[in-house]
């Protein structure tokens, strides 16, 4: 089963930024939030992915909560080409006695449309 | 570098038949992973190899098997072919971690879109 939650879909103006919850209330102190978007039928592309503390690349932003029960992925201004379906998952770390040992599990995402 | 590459992109079989997939992970890559997505199921996890060897496996019936060459490239082959098999298996490598923190970023492919008729 995977180990997050998110919401079946979203929608947001195109420029406006679009903020995707992702739900890990079960998240273990060695395991790193990743996010992955899957546009129509195209393997998933890695976006961002962090560990406690919050994180941004030139893609997106990453906030995870205090607890890290939680995270928010943050797309600052969507474009058309941000609709996707977003994946939030749980691993790991590499370095982890169990990496390796888990049935990766990504869930049925958000599927995020920008709307013209 | 060059990504992931799997081969084919689509084919088409019928039911009864056996397909093999490839997957070419990104160079220095030792883990190598597959996944089946069928519409409404999501991303379901097949299995992984690590240095030639299987380190995990999904709930799949054992038609679905796969290995690994010395190269780390990988492939999977799927037995007396189903209507229910027709997905887009995607590939996906990594490294054994990034930096001190460990993080493992998966790059998957494109994928190999097989339709079963």
């Amino acid at each position: 089963d995977a180990k997050t939650t998110q919401p079946p879909s979203m929608d947001c103006a195109e420029g406006r930024a679009a903020n995707l919850p992702c739900n890990h209330s079960t998240i273990s102190g060695n395991e790193y939030v990743y996010w992955y978007r899957q546009i129509h039928s195209q393997g998933p592309q890695y976006i961002i992915h962090g560990l406690k503390n919050n994180e941004t690349n030139e893609m997106a932003s990453l906030i995870i909560t205090e607890d890290r029960k939680s995270s928010t992925l943050i797309l600052p201004h969507a474009t058309l080409r941000d609709t996707a379906v977003y994946y939030c998952i749980v691993r790991v770390g590499a370095f982890s006695a169990n990496f390796g040992n888990e049935k990766l599990t990504f869930g049925t995402g958000t599927r995020l449309t920008i709307i013209p | 570098k060059a990504g992931v590459t799997q081969t084919p992109r689509y084919l088409i079989k019928t039911r009864g038949q056996q397909v093999t997939l490839s997957c070419s992970p990104i160079s220095g890559h030792r883990s190598v992973s597959w996944y089946q997505q069928t519409p409404g199921q999501g991303l379901q996890f097949l299995f992984e190899y690590f240095s030639e060897t299987q380190r995990n496996k999904g709930n799949f019936p054992g038609r679905f098997s796969g290995r690994q060459f010395s190269n780390s490239r990988s492939e999977m082959n799927v037995s007396t072919l189903e209507l229910g098999d027709s997905a887009l298996y995607l590939c996906a490598s990594s490294g054994a971690g990034q930096g001190i923190s460990g993080a493992n970023v998966l790059t998957f492919g494109a994928g190999s879109r097989l339709t079963v008729l």
